[in-house]
């Protein structure tokens, strides 16, 4: 069975920072890209950051480009975030997503760890 | 960035319905689009992909269309567990982008 275990989310202020850890099982972990999603209380899914299997190739959306760095580790079988700069609006839960092999996007999901940047 | 837009953002149906949500992107995507199910307190589910293909496990009153810009989700015969949020998602190209969502409510 696929599992995806995120931790690593906290209360944090304003400026700091945060490294997320996923901790994947179940599959063979080298063989997949992986991403991070976040979904703000109440709000709709934004997709963060892309990282292939041997993590050659990384994307990041804007509004995390400088702040947030995506990594992995094929050997721990573990997908990282570490998060710089902290601001208000990071407040929201964290996923890490599988992407599928082929034509299929994101085909398996973390439970989430919740972030929230606060004074 | 490749806008997606849903619509309705709120739909109200009865059980038995048949509903369709509908998305657009701001450029072609072809067929690379998605749809995913998101009950409250967990994370999402994928539903459809490449447009109009059933995800693994997903009922076949679940069924998605289009290509390029224009894009629906149809549910027939809405079941209880079906009512809950709906996005659709573009994978053509980075950043991947969703739509807003569709909240599927009990009429």
């Amino acid at each position: 069975e696929v599992q995806l275990v995120e931790s690593g989310g906290a209360l944090v202020q304003p400026g700091g920072s945060l490294r997320l850890s996923c901790a994947a099982s179940g599959f063979i972990f080298r063989t997949y890209e992986m991403h991070w999603v976040r979904q703000a209380p109440g709000k709709g899914l934004e997709w963060l950051s892309y990282i292939s299997s041997q993590g050659t190739t990384i994307y990041y959306t804007v509004s995390v480009k400088g702040r947030f760095t995506i990594s992995r580790d094929n050997a721990q079988n573990s997908l990282y975030l570490q998060m710089n700069s902290l601001r208000a609006e990071d407040t929201a839960i964290y996923y890490c997503v599988r992407s599928g092999f082929g034509e299929l996007p994101f085909d398996s999901w973390g439970q989430g760890t919740l972030v929230s940047v606060s004074s | 960035d490749i806008q997606m837009t849903q619509s309705p953002s709120t739909l109200s149906a009865s059980i038995g319905d048949r509903v369709t949500i509908t998305c657009r992107a701001s450029q072609s995507i072809h067929s690379w689009l998605a749809w995913y199910q998101q009950k409250p307190g967990k994370a999402p589910n994928l539903l459809i992909y490449k447009a109009s293909n059933l995800g693994g496990g997903v009922p076949s009153r679940f069924s998605g269309s289009g290509s390029g810009t224009e894009f629906s989700l149809t549910i027939n015969s809405l079941q209880p567990e079906d009512f809950a949020t709906y996005y659709c998602q573009q994978y053509n190209d980075f950043p991947y982008t969703f739509g807003q969502g569709t909240k599927m409510e009990i009429k």
